[in-house]
């Protein structure tokens, strides 16, 4: 069965420095997502891709991230300077249409940590 | 602004009892309800997508019902198993005028124990 993948699980990082998470959705599907869950805390959030454009971004989305899909397999979070509070599960998402019905299918997710 | 809720937060049960988890949210203008399994540390699994038009989904001893007037849904599990053990999480997707946005709102989760 067709499933998200994410690289790497576990990212360590140091504060201020550029981080970059790596999501390969499912192979049809044409939305794409970021989540992400503080520990003990609700899955959040970040932002949608559609058709090479952010469609949607929440308040948490500042100037800090960013999003590409490099190339036709590939979907990527960039944190350009990493902050303590950044420290969290990162979840990719996609779906084969962004509101036709369709189910969101998550990654495994990327724990990152900012030391 | 949708705030979603689960109740109870957790829950343990012996194994084969049937079980109701809770979920409620305050604005019914929601294109989709989904319901997910998080085990620890993982991902989340996609159990069931109900649309706003419909009352009940199911899938094998899963039984999901949305009430949206009430602004809730249940997610019915069947003669637990160890094995159900998890956190479940319920998210919505909400309507707006021209159509739903893209983002899922999730629940604070209800993390179920089936003991052996």
């Amino acid at each position: 069965e067709p499933e998200v993948t994410q690289t790497p699980s576990h990212q360590v990082t140091q504060m201020g420095q550029e981080v970059i998470l790596r999501c390969v959705p499912i192979s049809n599907h044409l939305y794409f997502y970021w989540y992400r869950q503080i520990l003990g805390q609700k899955v959040e959030f970040l932002v949608s891709f559609y058709n090479n454009e952010i469609s949607e971004k929440s308040e948490i989305f500042d100037d800090q991230f960013s999003v590409e899909r490099p190339d036709g397999s590939n979907f990527t979070l960039k944190i350009r300077s990493t902050k303590l509070e950044d420290s969290a599960m990162y979840f990719c998402a996609s779906s084969e249409e962004g509101w036709n019905h369709y189910e969101q299918y998550f990654g495994p997710g990327t724990r990152l940590t900012v030391t | 602004k949708q705030e979603v809720t689960q109740i109870p937060a957790a829950l343990s049960v012996p194994e084969g009892e049937n079980l109701v988890l809770n979920c409620s949210f305050t604005d019914s203008a929601i294109y989709n309800l989904q319901w997910f399994r998080q085990d620890p540390g993982k991902g989340l699994t996609s159990l069931l997508l109900i649309q706003s038009s419909q009352r009940e989904q199911t899938s094998g001893r899963l039984n999901a019902s949305l009430d949206k007037s009430s602004g809730r849904s249940t997610l019915y599990i069947a003669a637990s198993q160890p094995g159900d053990s998890a956190t479940y999480l319920c998210a919505v997707r909400q309507g707006r005028y021209g159509g739903a946005t893209n983002k899922l709102i999730f629940g604070t989760g209800t993390l179920l124990a089936v003991q052996p």
